[in-house]
């Protein structure tokens, strides 16, 4: 069966640090890659995603991902987070043609002013 | 254009009851999925509909059921509640398979 996996639960880290946070999903066919993103009191939103091309898209918000095929993951990453970055952020794969898309457990992000 | 939207917002239940949840899609998505979203455990996948019909099913009893209607608004519901469905229900609709989700506000249903 397919899974997501996301390493880490929760984060915290301080304004202006680097952000990586790591995503694995089990299935071996073609997949499209989602990272979606809810902020407090919020839709769940799209951040970015990857179809095809190039392994490395970038989304909303300085936000970027790099889909590395080998390894069966899609890591999100940002240079520098602000305090606003604080949201709880998932991964969520679907196999291309498919009908059902899977989510990872999530990672609540906490940004210290 | 308008968001997906769902109604009611907020539900309260007790144990046994039924409940029946409702979404609206984006105009012109004729995709619509439901998620039951828990802490700790994400969003699990209840079901997804196109054009009337269910494609896909995720594990849950047969007390969750759903159906799409023309306009493509759908339904789900969940029949002799318990305690472990207290959850935020998530709508999201999409204009084919395999596309980007856009999803709704929820609708957090309490059983007590």
């Amino acid at each position: 069966a397919q899974s997501v996996s996301q390493h880490n639960h929760h984060v915290i880290l301080s304004e202006a640090a680097s952000l990586e946070l790591g995503c694995n999903y089990s299935y071996g066919g073609t997949v499209n890659l989602f990272w979606y993103v809810q902020y407090p009191g919020q839709h769940l939103q799209l951040l970015l995603k990857y179809f095809s091309g190039d392994p490395l898209v970038k989304g909303i918000k300085g936000f970027e991902a790099e889909f590395i095929k080998s390894k069966f993951s899609f890591n999100l990453r940002k240079p520098s987070v602000q305090w606003s970055d604080t949201a709880e952020y998932f991964c969520a794969v679907i196999n291309t043609g498919g009908f059902k898309t899977i989510f990872g457990a999530g990672t609540r992000l906490f940004v210290k002013a | 254009k308008a968001g997906v939207t769902q109604t009611p917002r907020y539900l309260i239940k007790t144990r046994g009851q039924q409940v029946t949840l409702s979404c609206s899609p984006i105009s012109g998505h004729r995709s619509v999925s439901w998620y039951q979203q828990t802490p700790g455990q994400g969003l699990q996948f209840l079901f997804e509909y196109f054009s009337e019909t269910q494609r896909n099913k995720g594990n849950f009893p047969g007390r969750f059921s759903g159906r799409q209607f023309s306009n493509s608004r759908s339904e789900m519901n969940v029949s002799t509640l318990e305690l472990g469905d207290s959850a935020l229900y998530l709508c999201a609709s999409s204009l084919g398979q395999s596309n980007e989700q856009f999803f709704g506000p929820g609708t957090r249903l309490t059983v007590l």
